[in-house]
């Protein structure tokens, strides 16, 4: 199946610094990725559409000048998480979206490959 | 705008009982249904889908899912769990057509005891 990689797995930063995290999609390309986040015992919540080559769409609430989203390449996305609070540690998940090619009979379809996860802790 | 609830947060079985997670989503449209896995330490993984066709879907793992129209619903089943399927469960469903935002349920953290 298909991989997606997030780097870094895990990172703790000090209030008002920036982190950056990638997206890769390790053996298809994607030219559309998406960004979650997840806090303890909830749900994925959607932030943005990451699209290669355009601008990001943002979710409704999600603030585009505090996660930057670049999607310059087919198999890279990156969210930076400017200027830091402690309000912002949370788990951020990302995916990349794929054609798969149905069983006998099936047609194709679009399928959401999900990376492991990047665990941001804001001291 | 869709909405997912998974009623059942926590549940824990014993091996080869039966298991019967619910989901209930809320759309005025035709819609397309997931259960991902999270199995500890990985990432998640479609389980199944529904998009047309057969309400009785099969997925990997002897998992399976019946959309009921009328009741709203997609509750995952399996008629006898291992250790093996201690994960998190996530119910998902996005309007059909094309290709539309996947609106996740808040996750059943399921815990198989041997």
């Amino acid at each position: 199946g298909a991989v997606v990689s997030q780097h870094p797995s895990r990172v703790i930063c000090k209030s008002g610094t920036s982190v950056k995290i990638e997206c890769r999609s390790l053996d298809f390309q994607a030219t559309t990725m998406f960004w979650y986040r997840q806090f303890p015992k909830q749900s994925l919540m959607l932030m943005a559409t990451s699209n290669e080559g355009s601008k990001a769409t943002y979710e409704q609430g999600v603030e585009k000048d505090k996660f930057l989203i670049n999607h310059a390449s087919l198999t890279l996305s990156t969210l930076t998480v400017t200027s830091a609070h402690p309000e912002d540690s949370s788990f951020y998940i990302c995916s990349a979206r794929a054609w798969v090619s149905g069983l006998a009979g099936e047609v194709p379809y679009n399928e959401q490959f999900f990376g492991p996860g990047t665990r941001l802790t804001v001291l | 705008a869709q909405s997912v609830s998974q009623h059942n947060h926590h549940v824990i079985l014993s091996e080869a009982a039966s298991l019967e997670l619910g989901c209930n989503y809320s759309y005025g449209g035709t819609v397309n249904l997931f259960w991902y896995v999270q199995y500890p330490g990985q990432h998640l993984q479609l389980l199944l889908k529904y998009f047309s066709g057969d309400p009785l879907v099969k997925g990997i793992k002897g998992f399976e899912a019946e959309f009921i129209k009328s009741k709203f619903s997609f509750n995952l089943r399996k008629p006898s769990v291992q250790w093996s399927d201690t994960a998190e469960y996530f119910c998902a469903v996005s309007p059909s057509g094309g290709y539309q935002k996947v609106t996740f349920g808040t996750g059943t953290k399921l815990q198989v005891i041997p």
